[in-house]
């Protein structure tokens, strides 16, 4: 399994940030797979922002810090998933990574990731 | 649920036996990662569920403990060990948190 990530990476604040996370070897809609994005930034460390998952339906989970901005969809047709991120400002300025948990019984999706993308430096400045 | 990892940075020399520790604000059972990041690369996992080997990652890596404190072993230092370790909490699926790092050095 690998995961390439794409996207634009400086921005203005208050801004969209939108990261695409492309998977190969393996497939979005998997009922023993999650897909996560997380940032890592000097300031706040390692941050956990979301995740996505199917079973039987489509699931969406969202860190509180940033419930009211941000949109993780999965892509069925293209195999892969998004991060959007409203309002930007100075303070999301970080390394964003996409994850893949595997979840062997589907009923544990915060599993922690074991699949990572290459990180995305983002730059939010005027 | 805030983790907080000891030391913050260590130095050691290969082959020695190096332990790094992590303490839950709140009992999380076992549910905790840890994680090794080399720079300009993304985090690897290396254990879960506290003491959980993910599959490929060398036996000389060890994880224990459960409740509020647990601890990362490497039993004898390698070159390439030579890194920043993070632990991660997945309690509460909504509130998953990561440690602040403990950076290995030579």
């Amino acid at each position: 399994v690998q995961l390439q990530q794409s996207g634009p990476g400086l921005l203005k604040p208050s801004q969209t940030l939108s990261l695409t996370c492309a998977i190969s070897g393996d497939t979005v809609s998997s009922n023993i797979a999650a897909w996560s994005w997380i940032r890592q930034s000097p300031s706040r460390g390692l941050e956990w922002l979301g995740r996505t998952y199917y079973r039987s339906k489509w699931y969406h989970d969202y860190a509180i810090s940033v419930r009211s901005r941000i949109t993780i969809n999965p892509d069925t047709s293209k195999n892969q998933f998004s991060l959007q991120l409203t309002s930007v400002t100075p303070d999301d300025t970080a390394v964003y990574f996409c994850a893949k948990s595997f979840d062997p019984t589907g009923s544990h999706p915060s599993l922690p990731g074991e699949i990572w993308g290459q990180g995305t430096m983002v730059t939010v400045s005027s | 649920i805030r983790l907080t990892q000891s030391p913050s940075s260590l130095s050691a020399s290969t082959g020695e036996r190096v332990t790094i520790t992590c303490r839950a604000s709140q009992d999380i059972n076992k549910y905790v990662a840890w994680f090794q990041q080399k720079p300009g690369t993304a985090p690897k996992l290396l254990i879960y569920d506290a003491s959980t080997l993910q599959s490929g990652v060398p036996s000389r890596f060890s994880g224990s403990g459960s409740g509020t404190d647990f601890a990362l072993t490497i039993s004898s230092l390698q070159s390439e060990d030579f890194a920043t370790y993070y632990c991660q909490q997945y309690y509460d699926f909504l509130l998953v948190t990561f440690g602040p790092g403990t950076k290995v050095d030579i």
